[in-house]
């Protein structure tokens, strides 16, 4: 069955520090990955998108993440994190080959930041 | 703002109620997901919309349904509610059928007590 994997439920890093995400996916099929970010009480908002391509993505707020085929990855970073970035950051795989088009989420990071 | 938008923002009913949650999509937008979010279960797909017509079902319980009208706008009907069904309801468009990016709405929380 399809799944995604965030393995930390919660992280905290000092205001400055850089910030790393994990995700993977397990499915044979090849993927398209969304990061999307959820502040409390709001909805969720697009950060980047891989299709294919380039497997380093840039997004918005200063995010990169990059896709590793071999390890069914597709990790978020951060070189500078902002108070503001506190937030609750979901990945989202779809799958290339299926008959639908509804994208799987992992169980979420919650990210606090340190001042 | 993504340009998708729930009605309403909270919604406060008790067991055994029904509840219609909409949702209008992007301006172009042609397909509308729904997913359920819980602190238990984290965001589960419920139904996919494409262009008026059920695409795909995901974990949706029997006492849910949803339609997709010629304007575009779908609605979430969840009849005999029960306390479980307490949680966040996302609605999500996306241009195409299948391999594009979906843009989420503000969400519906619904409280069942």
């Amino acid at each position: 069955a399809q799944s995604v994997t965030q393995p930390d439920i919660h992280i905290t890093v000092s205001e400055g520090a850089s910030l790393e995400l994990r995700c993977n996916y397990s499915y044979g099929a090849t993927p398209y990955l969304f990061w999307y970010v959820q502040s409390p009480g709001q909805g969720l908002q697009l950060l980047l998108k891989y299709f294919s391509g380039d497997t380093l993505v840039q997004g918005i707020k200063g995010f990169e993440a990059e896709f590793k085929r071999s390890q069914s990855s597709f990790n978020l970073r951060k070189p500078s994190v902002h108070w503001s970035d506190a937030a609750e950051y979901f990945c989202a795989v779809g799958f290339y080959g299926g008959s639908q088009g509804n994208l799987i989420f992992g169980k979420g990071t919650k990210l606090s930041v340190k001042p | 703002d993504s340009g998708v938008t729930q009605t309403p923002k909270h919604l406060i009913t008790a067991t055994g109620q029904r509840v219609t949650l909409r949702c209008s999509p992007r301006s172009g937008d042609l397909s509308v997901y729904w997913y359920q979010q819980s602190l238990d279960q984290g965001l589960q797909f419920l139904i996919h919309y494409y262009n008026g017509e059920e695409r795909a079902k995901g974990n949706i319980l029997e006492r849910f349904s949803a339609q997709q009208f010629p304007d575009l706008h779908s609605e979430l009907n969840l009849s005999s509610l029960e306390l479980g069904d307490s949680a966040l309801y996302f609605c999500a468009s996306s241009a195409g059928l299948q391999y594009n990016e979906q843009f989420f709405g503000p969400g519906t929380r619904l409280t069942v007590l």
